[in-house]
């Protein structure tokens, strides 16, 4: 089955903390994306990447970074820089570029100890 | 419609009827538009899109109309099922191609 696999599900950070999300597809698919999710809002993009070895900062990439060392993988850490990171985060994988739909994976939801 | 907070506008549907589900988007100059649909705890799921071309467009139950001149658009699901509960977004694409997303809508189905 093809898809995005995000994990963990549930992660909690201590302060002081990095922590990385996982993201993995097997949809052959260029581009991929990350997207913080907080409580009655819509997504807002954090980075982006559409091809391997290249990213771009999104709205709020602020206490983020990413890296794209292979076409299925984009793992992003959350860095002790970013002072509010408990959200959903929501990673996101798009055949070719330009205007076509974006699949998403299940979400991690990163809670704060 | 569309709004920013804590509190989702909610729509509440009888089982059975059709749901029209609203969004007002900014950008005049936005030539895509895309409808997912997000379960508590998942991920969004696509649903349809459309391109501005476009004023209309059908899915399976589901239709997207477009209205650029006072840059409207809306979602109708027909014979609303239980299983359609869910929060409905809205999204538009940027000169960049990427997503600019609504606050979302919560479809609540009664029975």
């Amino acid at each position: 089955d093809g898809g995005i696999t995000q994990s963990p599900k549930y992660l909690f950070r201590k302060e002081g903390q990095n922590v990385t999300l996982s993201c993995e597809q097997n949809l052959n698919h260029d581009a991929m994306y990350w997207y913080r999710q907080d409580p009655g809002q819509g997504l807002r993009l954090i980075y982006y990447s559409q091809i391997v070895n290249d990213f771009q900062k999104g709205d709020i990439a602020e206490g983020y970074s990413v890296s794209r060392e292979k076409k299925e993988s984009f793992p992003l850490t959350v860095t002790s820089a970013q002072k509010n990171p408990t959200a959903f985060y929501l990673c996101a994988s798009m055949w070719g570029s330009g205007n076509q739909p974006q699949h998403f994976g299940d979400g991690t939801r990163l809670s704060i100890l | 419609g569309e709004s920013v907070g804590l509190h989702l506008p909610t729509l509440s549907v009888q089982e059975g009827d059709n749901s029209i589900i609203n969004c007002a988007y900014s950008n005049s100059a936005s030539d895509y538009f895309i409808w997912y649909k997000q379960e508590s705890g998942k991920g969004p799921q696509f649903i349809i899109d459309i391109r501005s071309n476009m004023d209309k467009r059908q899915g399976q139950r589901v239709t997207v109309l477009l209205n650029k001149t006072v840059k409207h658009l809306s979602l109708q699901i027909a014979a609303t099922q239980p299983g359609d509960s869910a929060v409905y977004f809205c999204a538009e694409a940027d000169s960049n191609y990427q997503l600019i997303w609504g606050a979302g809508t919560k479809l609540i189905i009664k029975p």
